[in-house]
């Protein structure tokens, strides 16, 4: 069965600190990989989607990147982070040629 | 531009009662339409998923409709718990996006009281 891994699950950081969350998936192959967050109430706003290795598209300009170094690893990263940076990230994936997302558990961050 | 509405925002119901949530979405041209429960604090886990031609589908207590020409979706649950106190999500896809992106509605909260 295929699962999803995000850590850590939760992260306070100072301003101007830089970020690294981890989502890695296991048990599927080529999967689409994507990057949503969440502010407290408010729907999922996508930030960055994956079909493959190296591939990253940018869903809204921001103080954030993503990579993905191996198949089943995407990762979210800040150089400096702001306090609007606050709020829950969650990963998730797609099988290729389904329709269905399958989310990781989410990371909260907190930005002082 | 490709929307999803959610309503009511809140509800608050007794344990044991009935209640339907609503999603009206502008995504064209559709390609399927989820239901996600998200827990506080947690990741959104799947309910239900309906394409096109499908007009309902269920799942346990919870029961998703659908109706393509008026753009509009349901979700009833039945004789509630109090587990089900959560954020329930809509989710409507395009048959033409890129990847699997998807339209997310801002969800409703529940809240379930004994």
């Amino acid at each position: 069965s295929q699962t999803i891994h995000q850590w850590p699950a939760t992260l306070v950081q100072p301003v101007g600190s830089p970020l690294s969350l981890e989502c890695t998936v296991e048990g599927t192959s080529n999967p689409n990989l994507y990057w949503y967050r969440q502010a407290a109430g408010r729907g999922l706003q996508l930030l960055f989607y994956s079909v493959g290795i190296g591939q990253i598209s940018s869903e809204v300009p921001q103080n954030l990147s993503a990579s993905r170094p191996q198949d089943r690893q995407f990762i979210l990263s800040s150089k400096k982070l702001l306090l609007s940076d606050s709020g829950f990230y969650l990963c998730a994936w797609r099988g290729r040629g389904h329709n269905e997302q399958f989310f990781g558990p989410g990371t909260r961050l907190t930005v002082l | 531009k490709n929307q999803v509405e959610q309503s009511p925002q809140s509800l608050i119901i007794l344990e044991g009662k009935n209640c339907t949530l609503q999603c009206n979405y502008t995504v064209s041209p559709f390609s399927n339409l989820r239901w996600y429960k998200q827990d506080t604090g947690r990741g959104p886990v799947s309910l239900t998923i309906m394409t096109f031609s499908e007009n309902t589908k269920s799942n346990g207590r919870y029961t998703a409709t659908l109706d393509a020409d008026t753009k509009q979706s349901s979700l009833h649950i039945t004789a509630s718990q109090l587990s089900d106190s959560a954020s329930y999500i809509c989710v409507v896809s395009a048959s033409n996006t890129n990847a699997g992106k998807s339209t997310f509605g801002d969800g409703t909260t529940l809240t379930v009281k004994p």
